[in-house]
């Protein structure tokens, strides 16, 4: 079945520990992409990526990194998270620009 | 810069109504992408469309349509005969040309409640 992964799907956490929101994609596709859902901000853009080892910021990528090491995995690194970054995170994937696969999602708490 | 507007926060109709979700975008560029997605209440992200700004030709699946219209720089998304799995919040999105195409942003949404 053709899926997106992300894990955790859930994350309570404190400010500072570090953590990874792992995303893998089983569709060869070369398009991988992260985003955040927050409430009266909407959809906004961390980070993209066009395929392996290329990378690239979107619209609010401070306080976070990526690595696209390989074509299926592109995690999300929060080095030192903030209460800022609690959010509804979702990671994407597509065979051409725009994403069109979506993770189910993964909400983040940090305290 | 660029800005995707979508004017309608909300929009309730009764079921089989045909309802028309509005999207008005900004941009320098003269080659661009548009998008459609659904994030119904169970929250996930769905891919409906996406058209290049070339391609101005209607586009229409099933009970879904949508409009491009490049003088108004708009991309309306038509539902017809409206059913109660319609509702969701509704996004429209605009990325940009060549490495910028993967570059994308989100219209505020448009919450749609179809009632039986």
């Amino acid at each position: 079945e053709a899926q997106v992964t992300q894990n955790p799907r859930y994350l309570i956490t404190v400010t500072g520990k570090k953590l990874t929101v792992t995303c893998s994609q089983n569709m060869n596709h070369e398009y991988m992409s992260w985003y955040r859902q927050d409430p009266g901000l909407g959809l906004r853009q961390i980070y993209y990526s066009m395929n392996v080892e290329v990378t690239d910021k979107g619209d609010v990528p401070e306080g976070y990194k990526v690595s696209r090491k390989e074509k299926r995995n592109f995690p999300l690194i929060l080095e030192s998270p903030s209460p800022n970054q609690t959010s509804l995170y979702f990671c994407a994937s597509a065979r051409e620009p725009g994403p069109q696969h979506f993770g189910d999602g993964t909400r983040l708490s940090i305290l | 810069a660029q800005k995707v507007t979508q004017a309608q926060t909300e929009i309730s109709v009764v079921e089989k109504e045909d309802v028309t979700l509005d999207c008005v975008y900004e941009t320098r560029d003269t080659t661009y992408y548009l998008f459609w997605y659904k994030q119904p209440p169970s929250g996930e992200l769905v891919f409906l469309i996406r058209r290049n700004s070339f391609d101005e030709q209607n586009e229409i699946s099933g009970r879904y349509s949508w409009n491009f219209q490049k003088s108004t720089s708009s991309f309306n998304f038509t539902i017809t005969a409206s059913q109660v799995v319609d509702s969701a919040v509704y996004f429209c999105a605009l990325s940009g040309h060549g490495r910028s195409a993967s570059k994308i942003i989100f219209g505020s949404g448009t919450r749609l409640s179809i009632r039986p």
